[in-house]
């Protein structure tokens, strides 16, 4: 069945780093995916999406790129900041038959920004 | 703020006990969704409505059953609660059902089964 791997955590970073936090996954047809995040203590909330291969999503500093080839949509940012500390999910749109676009989650990843 | 609304925030309850949680979706979504987040499932997708009618099934137990009603609310009822079932439980809405649809999560209620 659709699945979602992502590295595990927790990532440690400094302020002003580089973050990379790798997803793969595996789906029949052509997913959505997207990346959520949740702050501490609240809900999910969406930070990017892609639709289809080669899409880039982007927000908030953070991107990502819908790779077919590799199966990947990989999560970065260039810079972060104490104030992106949080769990991240990648998460793939199933199609099932196209009634209904369930989210399928991997596993999250906590990113912790020192000052 | 996402426009979904989870109740109660927290619920506290006995082993062999029922509970109810509600869910009201972004006005003028259809689609409803209940996902549970736990420590050793993670995120694992319940149970989805569209406008009334069950659309697609998860990993729900039979013990669990939900709804959503003709204002489009959901509940998510869960019975003879055992302490495995301790867990957050999130509700999401869509405006449709397709993949490319956004889902918006609600805040979640966290249950503690003691």
């Amino acid at each position: 069945g659709d699945s979602v791997t992502q590295m595990e955590g927790p990532v440690t970073l400094s302020e002003e780093a580089f973050l990379t936090i790798n997803c793969t996954y595996t789906a029949t047809g052509y997913p959505s995916l997207f990346w959520y995040v949740q702050y501490p203590g609240e809900g999910l909330q969406l930070l990017l999406k892609a639709t289809k291969a080669d899409d880039k999503g982007s927000n908030k500093g953070f991107e990502a790129t819908y790779r077919k080839e590799t199966t990947s949509f990989h999560l970065e940012k260039g810079s972060v900041q104490v104030s992106d500390s949080a769990v991240y999910f990648c998460a793939l749109s199933a199609i099932d038959g196209g009634a209904t676009n369930k989210l399928i989650f991997g596993t999250g990843t906590l990113l912790a920004v020192q000052p | 703020d996402s426009g979904v609304t989870q109740t109660p925030k927290h619920l506290i309850t006995a082993t062999g006990q029922r509970v109810t949680l509600r869910c009201s979706p972004r006005s003028g979504d259809l689609s409803v969704y209940w996902y549970q987040q736990s420590l050793d499932q993670g995120l694992q997708f319940l149970i989805q409505y569209y406008n009334g009618e069950e659309r697609a099934k998860g990993n729900i137990l039979e013990r669990f059953s939900a709804q959503q009603f003709p204002d489009l609310h959901s509940e998510l009822n869960l019975s003879s609660l055992e302490l495995g079932d301790s867990a957050l439980y999130f509700c999401a809405s869509s405006v449709v059902g397709g993949p490319k649809n956004i889902q918006y999560f609600g805040a979640g209620t966290r249950l503690s089964v003691l």
